[in-house]
């Protein structure tokens, strides 16, 4: 089983529409991330969370909101999805003790109409 | 603002090649430095790192070398396979992770 899972995996909806993607790990990791990826800018940190009660906003956080339900589980809000969130977005791990190695998800394609 | 800057792709080899993918940063401190690897449909892995200067990452026959002076990490391979075929990002690292900052990936296709 992977370590880090995403759902759903692929998501097409509405300019409008409240969509929430859902990250899991099992890594027992402290710290979680959620990146979006578009063509030719690499990936862009929306929000970290470095406990369940520690979660800041990245450089890209207008239009998202995040909830950490668990230790284990990040999830990530667009409240009223708009076309130019269209993208693959990602979920990583890391641990306290080794935070600059990140463990990424298979990751989200997420198509706004 | 943090920086890091890849050479475009898409880079086409044919298996056995000699491989370079370039990448310069800008960092106000002493970051630490990273290659990551994206299969087709998969989530990044990292690939190798480094933290300090003059340090050498390695893994499955890659390497990068962390060269403050020039202020790069370039990724080379003596022979690349067709399994190699993915996207390379580069990234850093300051505040130990707190904060990541990815190039733009560069695309490698290898050919048999």
């Amino acid at each position: 089983d992977a370590d880090v899972t995403q759902t759903p995996r692929n998501r097409i909806t509405k300019t409008g529409k409240r969509i929430m993607l859902e990250c899991s790990q099992t890594k027992g990791h402290d710290r979680m991330y959620w990146y979006r990826q578009d063509p030719g800018l690499g990936l862009q940190l929306i929000y970290y969370s470095f406990d369940v009660k520690d979660i800041n906003k990245g450089e890209i956080s207008d239009g998202y909101s995040v909830s950490r339900q668990a230790q284990a589980k990040f999830s990530l809000s667009l409240e009223s999805a708009i076309p130019n969130q269209t993208a693959l977005y990602f979920c990583a791990t890391s641990e306290r003790g080794s935070p600059d190695t990140q463990y990424f998800g298979p990751g989200t394609r997420l198509t706004v109409l | 603002g943090d920086s890091v800057t890849q050479m475009e792709g898409p880079v086409t080899l044919s298996e056995e090649a000699f491989l370079t993918i370039n990448c310069t940063y800008t960092a106000t401190g002493y970051p630490s430095l990273f290659w990551y690897v994206q299969y087709p449909g998969e989530g990044l892995q990292l690939l190798l790192k480094a933290t300090k200067a003059d340090d050498k990452g390695s893994n499955k026959g890659f390497e990068a070398t962390y060269r403050k002076e020039t202020t790069s990490f370039h990724l080379e391979k003596g022979s690349v396979q067709v399994s190699d075929s993915a996207v390379y990002f580069c990234a850093l690292s300051e505040d130990y992770g707190q904060n990541f900052v990815f190039g733009p990936g560069t695309r490698l296709s290898v050919l048999p």
